[in-house]
């Protein structure tokens, strides 16, 4: 089955600092990678995706790439503020889109 | 608020009793998934409806656990005769397409 590795486990960084995440895939099939937030106690949040199309993809601090040919895509989190802290997600859909997660990255934002 | 809802928000139970969770899709969604997440991991697929029609389970769905979407609506997930190692979050999402919308979760604790 599909597998996804997720890097760092977990990342303090400075407030106003950049944040990078990133997740390699084996599933050559892939073509729609998101990104999710968790807050504590809540669901996981749809932050932002990216289809097979386009290499990168910016919605105001938030941005992801993706490198089909290196089967990794990564998150990336501009000045970085307190309400950042969460665990992010990434994950690839599979035959029926049931997503397969990445182990998840715990990041904190020091103030 | 029209996102996906979930019912209860947490159930605390004895081991052997059975529970039963409601998710309530966003209302125009098709397609709907239940997850299961245990803590500091990410969510495990479980099940997958297209409208009523229950297209796929994981191993992970023991003959304890059964899921229903009678309308092609609101879907319940039921464990019957509870063990410990069923405490986790359970989450439910929705889709029209590709992009998953989460539900807040239902947090089980099996005592």
């Amino acid at each position: 089955g599909e597998n996804v590795e997720q890097h760092p486990s977990t990342l303090s960084v400075q407030e106003g600092d950049s944040a990078v995440i990133k997740c390699t895939y084996s599933d050559s099939a892939s073509n729609y990678f998101p990104w999710y937030k968790q807050e504590l106690g809540k669901g996981p949040q749809l932050i932002i995706d990216i289809r097979s199309n386009v290499g990168e993809k910016k919605d105001q601090r938030i941005a992801v790439t993706l490198n089909k040919t290196a089967k990794h895509f990564s998150l990336h989190i501009t000045e970085t503020q307190p309400e950042d802290s969460a665990v992010y997600f990434c994950a690839l859909p599979k035959a029926g889109n049931m997503l397969t997660f990445g182990g998840g990255t715990r990041l904190m934002v020091k103030p | 608020d029209t996102g996906v809802s979930q019912d209860p928000r947490h159930k605390i139970t004895k081991r052997g009793q059975n529970v039963t969770f409601r998710c309530d899709p966003i209302s125009e969604h098709n397609r709907l998934y239940w997850y299961r997440q245990t803590l500091g991991q990410g969510p495990e697929f479980l099940t997958y409806f297209q409208n009523e029609a229950q297209l796929e389970k994981s191993r992970l769905l023991s003959d304890r656990f059964s899921a229903e979407r009678p309308k092609g609506s609101f879907s319940t997930l039921e464990i019957q005769r509870t063990e410990q190692g069923d405490s986790a979050m359970y989450l439910c999402a929705s889709s029209l397409a590709e992009t998953q919308y989460f539900g807040p979760g239902t947090r089980l604790l099996v005592l």
